[in-house]
């Protein structure tokens, strides 16, 4: 079975400074991982997704993650946190094969300080 | 590309009545779609999926005479709620995928708010 453990329900840091969401995850084959980031009241915007192939993924709005097998880990980077990033953010695995099901985290949420 | 819609955005209603929640793919052919409510400052939770023409998957919990699911055809499925109670007031996300993709594509939700 597949599973998603965010660390932190919620994380602060000042504007400027780096921002580290963490993401881990439990897969018995290669999985399909992603990081959504949802503002309040609206749906998911895809930030990133890691498929096949390089494991340094960049996404939008700065943001980029980086897959470690051997970590089991899919953690979220951006290098200066800007105070439009402040919002909730889902890491979600799903099988590469059937219905694509995905399997959410619990969520961060980010909040940026002046 | 790839943009799906909701509608309404927004409903209120009374104890008792049904809500139907629509769900469109606007710009491509959806084989599955997925549906998903979110509590508040909560992840999102799967309610069900569905593949165009055939009968719903729910997840384990989710009454399926409560919550009726229709995707009759490749671009629309709905959600209906039956006789809503305020426990029912949530945030419903639906989202879809095309075989030719490895990831879903999320509508804006539904906040469903029951008196």
């Amino acid at each position: 079975a597949q599973s998603v453990t965010q660390l932190g329900s919620h994380v602060s840091v000042s504007e400027g400074a780096l921002v580290l969401l963490r993401c881990n995850y439990s897969s018995s084959v290669p999985p399909y991982l992603f990081w959504y980031v949802q503002y309040p009241n609206q749906g998911l915007q895809l930030l990133l997704k890691y498929t096949t192939g390089a494991t340094l993924v960049k996404g939008i709005n700065g943001f980029e993650a980086e897959f470690k097998k051997s970590e089991t880990s899919f953690h979220l980077t951006k290098p200066s946190a800007h105070m439009s990033d402040a919002a909730e953010y889902f890491c979600a695995v799903t099988l590469t094969s059937g219905t694509y099901k995905y399997i959410f985290g619990t969520g961060t949420r980010l909040k940026v300080l002046a | 590309g790839a943009v799906v819609s909701q509608h309404p955005s927004r409903v209120i209603c009374k104890s008792g009545t049904s809500v139907k929640i629509e769900c469109r793919s606007l710009d491509f052919q959806a084989t599955t779609m997925f549906w998903y409510r979110q509590f508040p400052k909560k992840s999102l939770m799967l309610m069900a999926t569905s593949n165009e023409g055939s009968k719903a998957t729910y997840e384990q919990g989710v009454e399926k005479d409560k919550f009726l699911i229709n995707h009759a055809s490749l671009t629309l499925s709905t959600l209906t709620v039956t006789s809503a109670h305020p426990e029912d007031s949530s945030f419903y996300i639906c989202s879809a995928r095309d075989y030719s993709y490895n990831e879903q594509f999320f509508g804006p939700g539904t906040r469903l708010t029951v008196l």
